[in-house]
């Protein structure tokens, strides 16, 4: 079946450091891979996606590339900023270019300290 | 466009009691899906609806969960008969179709004593 293994948190940085979330997916056939986030007290919002091999998603800062030789998808960030302190969601749909019955990891913890 | 509204967010009910959610979906979205989330895990896929179809159920989705979306636009899920387990966050998200990505309520919190 399909499924999303992130790595375990809570991490914490320090302000300017550089983060990577490393996420690994299993699937048949060709998913679509997304990453959200969910600031304290908020609902889930869309960060980046990827519909298919080798495509870079990337906002605000944060990028992510759909490797399908590795079959992962981590989330990158050069330089952190207090505030992108929340948690960090790796996806997948198992429609190629689309957006369905999204499966999803456990989730990572981010704490930045100014 | 105000986004995915919720209501309640928050509902603390006892067991064996019926409690139902409501999630408008941002306009003219047809797809609409319900996901639960519980402490420490990311969302699980329940339900989702294509206007007002209801196209898969999960299997999580027990004989005491009901969802509708009567004229395709808002949704309301309803447990019957709550239990304990069924404490969570209940997420409500939608898309323009398929080719789209979702975009998330704020949830509703239930917590069932």
């Amino acid at each position: 079946g399909n499924s999303v293994t992130q790595m375990e948190g809570p991490v914490t940085l320090s302000e300017e450091a550089f983060l990577t979330i490393n996420c690994t997916y299993t699937a048949t056939g060709y998913p679509s891979l997304f990453w959200y986030v969910q600031y304290p007290g908020e609902g889930l919002q869309l960060l980046l996606k990827a519909t298919k091999a080798d495509d870079k998603g990337s906002n605000k800062g944060f990028e992510a590339t759909y490797r399908k030789e590795t079959t992962s998808f981590h989330l990158e960030k050069g330089s952190v900023q207090v505030s992108d302190s929340a948690v960090y969601f790796c996806a997948l749909s198992p429609i190629q270019g689309g957006s369905e019955k999204l499966v999803f990891g456990k989730g990572t913890k981010l704490t930045v300290n100014p | 466009d105000t986004g995915v509204s919720q209501n309640p967010r928050h509902k603390i009910t006892k067991r064996g009691q019926n409690v139902t959610f409501r999630c408008d979906p941002i306009s003219e979205h047809n797809r609409l899906y319900w996901y639960r989330q519980t402490l420490g895990q990311g969302p699980e896929f329940l339900t989702y609806f294509q206007n007002e179809a209801q196209l898969e159920k999960s299997r999580l989705l027990s004989d005491r969960f009901s969802a509708e979306r009567p004229k395709g636009s808002f949704s309301t899920l309803e447990i019957q008969r709550t239990e304990q387990g069924d404490s969570a966050m209940y997420l409500c998200a939608s898309s323009h179709g398929v080719q789209e990505a979702q975009y998330f309520g704020p949830g509703t919190r239930l917590l069932v004593l």
